[in-house]
């Protein structure tokens, strides 16, 4: 079984100052883990993945998330807000080859004041 | 390059008419498929992953059915719309189980 949690439903931050997005997950298995990002009346964009490689994980964007297995966490953050950045975020758990059904949190919606 | 199309972008359709909505993937080959509903400032809902050609699995009962005619194209269809069907519906790919999926741009469906 596996289960996400997306602790905030909005975020609110300055242009110009840190994001943090947080993520916790349940998984029975070595999980791969998702962050996507989706604009108004789009598509979802994968931000990053990880896959049981380097904890730290680098994406596009500027953002980036560390895998941490002891407090089953998989955190977003970016240094800098940009005003392009306001969205809705979405954390992804995958249990590994053998399932077909990845599980999704709820989304965070960031809100980006000028 | 893999690419996924959606048609069509906008829908709009009185209850009790039918419904299709239709998903292609080009550059790869036996994806898995997938159908999502988003109602509106909600997540995503799964309704329907295939593994192949003519295999379709459905998450969660409803009015709506899903076909996979040929190993890259995905159809989501209605008999009789409901005015909760209205949404936003992605459909999404992906090469194996635990791999990321890619998205499709998504059509908003609105019933009146």
């Amino acid at each position: 079984a596996q289960s996400v949690t997306q602790l905030d439903s909005h975020v609110s931050v300055s242009e110009g100052t840190p994001v943090l997005l947080r993520c916790n997950y349940s998984s029975s298995y070595s999980p791969s883990l998702f962050w996507y990002v989706q604009h108004p009346n789009k598509g979802l964009q994968l931000l990053l993945k990880y896959t049981s490689a380097a904890t730290l994980v680098k994406g596009i964007n500027g953002f980036e998330a560390e895998f941490k297995k002891s407090e089953t966490s998989f955190h977003l953050t970016k240094p800098s807000a940009h005003m392009s950045d306001a969205a809705e975020y979405f954390c992804v758990v995958s249990p590994p080859g053998g399932s077909y059904i990845p599980t999704f949190g709820r989304g965070t919606s960031l809100i980006v004041h000028p | 390059s893999q690419t996924i199309h959606q048609w069509p972008a906008t829908l709009v359709q009185p209850v009790g008419s039918p419904l299709s909505l239709e998903c292609t993937v080009e550059g790869t080959s036996n994806p898995n498929l997938y159908w999502y509903r988003q109602a509106a400032g909600r997540g995503l809902q799964l309704l329907f992953y295939s593994v192949g050609i003519g295999q379709i699995s459905s998450e969660v009962p409803q009015n709506l059915s899903a076909s996979r005619p040929q190993d890259r194209q995905f159809i989501l269809s209605s008999k009789k719309l409901l005015l909760s069907d209205s949404g936003f519906y992605l459909c999404a790919w992906r090469v194996v189980a635990g791999a990321e999926q890619f998205f499709g741009p998504g059509t908003r469906l609105t019933v009146l």
